[in-house]
């Protein structure tokens, strides 16, 4: 079964501080990996994913993510914070024509000024 | 082009009741799944449905139960409701489902009282 582990639950960073998030999964064969962001009160957004190719991929708002095998980790990473990407992250599996996306427990993020 | 949509955003019910949570998917979408999001729990997955069919469940129990009907548009039913069931349910929908970007809706927010 797939899995995905979020080890921090809550993060803060200083505003213009990098900010790293962590995601390790588990599964058997190649996985697709996600990162959604979510805002209070609302769905999900998509940041980036990965499946195939170039392991370092490019995300929307400034978010880029590394896929490494060795250690079954997609981390998230931004170079500079902005306030307003103060939110909850969520890494998430998945697989081509398995219909079943497994979400991590998210990591909140603050950003103080 | 509109998002994915959820009627109502918010519920209030009684234990013992029952509910039926609406979700349109994107236009063009055949796959719908949902989740149940606590505090708790996280993100986890109920069921996923592709034309008409349910593909993949959870593991919940059979108080929840839906359906996907012609024009894709999705309801699930929770009976017999319990304090627990109170949670943010989110649809998400996309055009095959599994490896694809998920689209969701900002989610219903049931209360069982």
């Amino acid at each position: 079964a797939q899995s995905v582990t979020q080890p921090d639950i809550h993060i803060t960073v200083s505003e213009g501080a990098s900010l790293e998030l962590r995601c390790n999964y588990s599964y058997g064969a190649t996985p697709y990996l996600f990162w959604y962001v979510q805002s209070p009160g609302q769905g999900l957004q998509l940041l980036l994913k990965y499946f195939s190719g170039d392991t370092l991929v490019q995300g929307i708002k400034g978010f880029e993510a590394e896929f490494k095998r060795s250690q079954s980790s997609f981390n998230l990473r931004k170079p500079s914070v902005h306030w307003s990407d103060a939110a909850e992250y969520f890494c998430a599996v998945g697989a081509e024509g398995y219909q079943k996306v497994t979400f991590g427990t998210g990591t909140k993020l603050q950003v103080i000024p | 082009k509109a998002g994915v949509t959820q009627t109502p955003r918010y519920l209030i019910k009684t234990r013992g009741q029952q509910v039926t949570l609406s979700c349109s998917p994107i236009s063009g979408h055949r796959s719908v799944s949902w989740y149940q999001q606590t505090p708790g729990q996280g993100l986890q997955f109920l069921f996923e449905y592709f034309s008409e069919t349910q593909r993949n469940k959870g593991n919940f129990p059979g108080r929840f139960s839906g359906r996907q009907f012609s024009n894709s548009r999705s309801e699930m039913n929770v009976s017999t409701l319990e304090l627990g069931d109170s949670a943010l349910y989110l649809c998400a929908s996309s055009w095959v489902g599994g490896g694809e970007k998920l689209f969701f809706g900002s989610g219903t927010q049931l209360s069982v009282l």
